[in-house]
């Protein structure tokens, strides 16, 4: 079964350090989503990518926060300079459709983001 | 605001009873449902969906029942397993992004 995948599954970085983390979604799915929780909190959505430009975002997506789809596989999130409460579990998510003609999002098993 | 949330934050049940896991929303326009289901250490796990313009949803051992007028979602798996034990969350779809409520423990007492 299809699935989408992250690395590092584990990622420690000093405050202020830039760190990029990455998914490979489900191939041939056509909307890309980055979402993370904060330990013990609800998942909360960050952006939403679609046609190599990102769909919507949230508050906290500031402009430390930027998304690339550096090819036909690799989807990317990058902190530019990192803070003590950007810790928490970042999880890509990949979908089919979205809309009226709506598929599920299929999430990936995420990334622990340890800001130190 | 758009906001989606739990009643309760832990459930126990005894292995081989019916779950129910409640979920009360905000925003009337939703028209898409989802309960999650999220294990120690993994991502979300899609369980069943529902559209607005349906009641009620089955799947294997799962229902969910979507009450538009008082804004209330439920769960409800039949014969609970100790492999149910989870965090629940429900989820609302809004403009294609999912806004999660804050999640039900459900805790499978042998």
């Amino acid at each position: 079964e299809p699935e989408v995948t992250q690395t590092p599954s584990h990622q420690v970085t000093q405050m202020g350090q830039e760190v990029i983390l990455r998914c490979v979604p489900i191939s041939n799915h056509l909307y890309f989503y980055w979402y993370r929780q904060i330990l013990g909190q609800k998942v909360e959505f960050l952006v939403s990518f679609y046609n190599n430009e990102i769909s919507e975002k949230s508050e906290i997506f500031d402009d430390q926060f930027s998304v690339e789809r550096p090819d036909g596989s690799n989807f990317t999130l990058k902190i530019r300079s990192t803070k003590l409460e950007d810790s928490a579990m970042y999880f890509c998510a990949s979908a089919a459709l979205t809309g009226l003609g709506s598929s599920e999002q299929y999430f990936g098993p995420g990334t622990r983001l340890t800001v130190t | 605001g758009e906001s989606v949330g739990l009643h309760l934050p832990t459930l126990s049940v005894q292995e081989g009873d019916n779950s129910i896991i409640n979920c009360a929303y905000s925003n009337s326009a939703s028209d898409y449902f989802i309960w999650y289901k999220q294990e120690s250490g993994k991502g979300p796990q899609f369980i069943i969906d529902i559209r607005s313009n349906m009641d009620k949803r089955q799947g294997q051992r799962v229902t969910v029942l979507l009450n538009k007028t008082v804004k209330h979602l439920s769960l409800q798996i039949a014969a609970t397993q100790p492999g149910d034990s989870a965090v629940y969350f429900c989820a609302e779809r809004s403009t294609g992004k999912l806004i999660f409520g804050q999640g039900t423990t459900l805790q499978v007492k042998p």
